[in-house]
Formats: structure tokens, sequence, C-alpha cells
């Protein structure tokens, strides 16, 4: 039980464009959903907190016009990368809360050309 | 800001327990201590968690000291597939100001054939 998908696994864009990821709670229901960002040799670095049927919660520093979080639904909440440019290149990781735990997806690479 | 301290690495023979410290000693009351493992290149996978009282699953073990300012996860029996970047971090309850787990830079364990 407790899994959680993303997806795409991997995208690779032109810089400029938008870029949706989806992530999906599969075999449960969750009102809170979580936005983590990865670079390369470094550690997770949380993005956002998503509640479903409100607006995401932004950590400081990150740019909610440009990181564009809907959580529709129990089950799916989505992260928009728009007008990527390559330093937006980077291992995205969504979560989902079930009562005390935190599951997370298998992460999406992003790669901006 | 991460409120934990690990060692950056750890060697750990295969089939041998490994033993993975971890200081919280700003640990508040209502603040439980999480693990959780990132194997290279995928989303951090859940181990166990715990408040004040050892903890024992399938995966591993969690001894909590006394005064709570310390803990140790235990791999009872490492295996090579347990080479991974284990992460202590505490978190206090979801309705609560410090409700978000906060990655560290957690202590890369390899386990040696």
């Amino acid at each position: 039980g407790a899994v959680v998908s993303q997806h795409p696994s991997r995208v690779i864009c032109k810089s400029g464009t938008s870029v949706k990821i989806e992530c999906r709670s599969l075999d449960f229901q969750a009102t809170t959903m979580f936005w983590y960002r990865q670079f390369p040799k470094q550690s997770l670095m949380l993005m956002a907190t998503s509640n479903e049927g409100s607006k995401a919660t932004y950590e400081q520093g990150v740019e909610k016009d440009k990181f564009l979080i809907n959580h529709a639904s129990l089950t799916l909440s989505t992260l928009t990368v728009t007008s990527a440019h390559p330093e937006d290149s980077s291992f995205y990781i969504c979560s989902a809360r079930l009562g005390d735990t935190q599951y997370f997806g298998p992460g999406t690479r992003l790669t901006v050309l | 800001d991460a409120k934990t301290t690990q060692p950056t690495s750890m060697d750990c023979a295969e089939g041998r327990a490994a033993n993975l410290p971890c200081n919280h000693s700003t640990i508040s009351g209502n603040e439980y201590v999480y693990w959780y493992r990132q194997i290279h290149s995928q989303g951090p996978q859940y181990i166990i968690h715990g408040l004040k009282n050892n903890e024992t699953n399938e995966m591993a073990s969690l001894i909590i000291t006394e005064d709570r300012k310390s803990s140790t996860l235990i791999l009872p029996h490492a295996t090579l597939r347990d080479t991974a970047v284990y992460y202590c971090i505490v978190r206090g309850d979801y309705g609560g100001a410090t409700n978000k787990l906060i990655f560290g830079t957690g202590t890369l364990l390899a386990v040696q054939p």
C-alpha cells in the first residue's frame, strides 16, 4: 500500500516551454501533497505544500508564478514549470501524506535545453 | 533548517548489522523522528518513525534515547541493496508549525561485499 506515482519519469524540453508533472496517490486519498526539488549531489529541497481544493503554500524563495501547483482531487496534484530555463533542470519529487507519514513518488527528471 | 546531525558516510559489511546514528539535541516534546532512505536517482523510501519508544518493523529498528536527543537506525542484516543515503528527520505534528519534512544531507551507507 501507500504507492505514489509520477508522470512522466523524465522529460526534455526546449527553453521557454512549459512542462507539467503529475503526482498521483494510487491506493489512498491524500488531502496534502508536497513538491520537492533535488539538484545533483544535493539533498531534497521542499518547494511547496499542496492542499486539495485550496491554494498551495510555497516555501521562501520559490516563485509561485513559475511553479504552478494544482491539487484538484484527493489523488492528483500537478506541478507546472512555466517558461522553463536550463537552471530549472532538476529532479522533481512529490510526496503524499497518509496519516503521519509521507510517501514519495519515484521522481521526474527534467532537462531544459 | 534541518534539526539533525548525521555522519556523512559509513561502511558496513554485507550480512552485518548497520547502525546509523542521528543527533537531534533540540527536538521538542511533540516532534517525531523519521527515517527515510534514497537510492540513487529514486524517490525517498519511508523506513520507520517514532516519538519516544523504540520501534521495529520489517525493514529496521529505531532506538531513541531516553532524553530523545539522539537515535539509531538499525538494519539488522545489511545487503548490497541497502546502499543508499539515509536521512534522519525531525518533524512536528501536521497541525503545528514544524510539520514539514525538511531533509538534511543524510548518511551515505555503503554496504561492502
